[in-house]
């Protein structure tokens, strides 16, 4: 099983539309989670964190699920600049109190006028 | 604040040679991370430095691949020899991390590799 798994899609959503992701991780002592956003040919780019309590920035909300271990991205009014492919992230514990930062493949969302 | 720069921009050799990719990450940030990406298999973690040294390197295929960051400002990655397969566009990244927290992990615009 992937340590951080995500549906690739695409999702394919109208403009105005709201679309949401799900992620889930298998390690249950993760402690920090995050999404990235990365577009066609370009570097990923963090959009947001995700915070226990859930967290909104604009259109867009993340929510996690320790019990379940997922987390979620929620974008609302989707508009055409949003297309891209958006990235779960996961900060794990790795031997000798480092953390590492392991990437799920990404979901992506092409949005259409 | 220049970001994580990276060169070359794109390499194309043939297999067999000698491929060195470099990094120069964020000033202050004390953690480097060298990506690889591919569409069959996303991103991938090669290998990750804190201070400059090696913390876990269970990522690098095979022995082909080394890595090095002989100080805090810059870092290589060397495949030798190259293969076709090898063929992706790496990914140097850099934070702040200490035993409690990651911050947010800054790009370089990556290296696009080709092997012919």
């Amino acid at each position: 099983r992937k340590e951080v798994e995500q549906d690739p899609g695409p999702f394919n959503v109208p403009e105005g539309a709201t679309v949401a992701f799900n992620c889930t991780y298998s390690n249950s002592a993760s402690q920090s989670f995050f999404w990235y956003r990365q577009d066609c040919r370009k570097e990923p780019k963090l959009l947001m964190s995700v915070y226990s309590s859930g967290n909104e920035d604009g259109r867009f909300t993340a929510q996690l699920n320790r019990a379940s271990q997922y987390i979620s991205l929620l974008i609302r009014d989707s508009k055409l600049s949003d297309s891209a492919t958006y990235l779960c992230v996961v900060n794990i514990h790795v031997s000798g109190g480092y953390n590492k930062l392991i990437f799920g493949a990404g979901t992506r969302l092409a949005v259409h006028p | 604040d220049a970001g994580v720069i990276q060169s070359p921009r794109h390499e194309v050799t043939e297999m067999g040679q000698e491929v060195t990719l470099r990094c120069k990450p964020i000033s202050g940030h004390n953690s480097l991370f060298w990506y690889r990406q591919t569409m069959m298999r996303g991103l991938e973690l090669l290998i990750y430095f804190n201070n400059n040294v090696p913390i876990d390197d269970s990522g690098m295929p095979e022995d082909r691949f080394s890595a090095k960051m002989p100080n805090a400002s810059f870092s290589t990655l060397k495949i030798q020899p190259s293969e076709p397969r090898d063929s992706a566009v790496y990914f140097c990244a850099s934070s702040w991390t200490d035993s409690s927290y990651n911050s947010p992990l800054h790009f370089g615009n990556g290296t696009r590799l080709t092997v012919t």
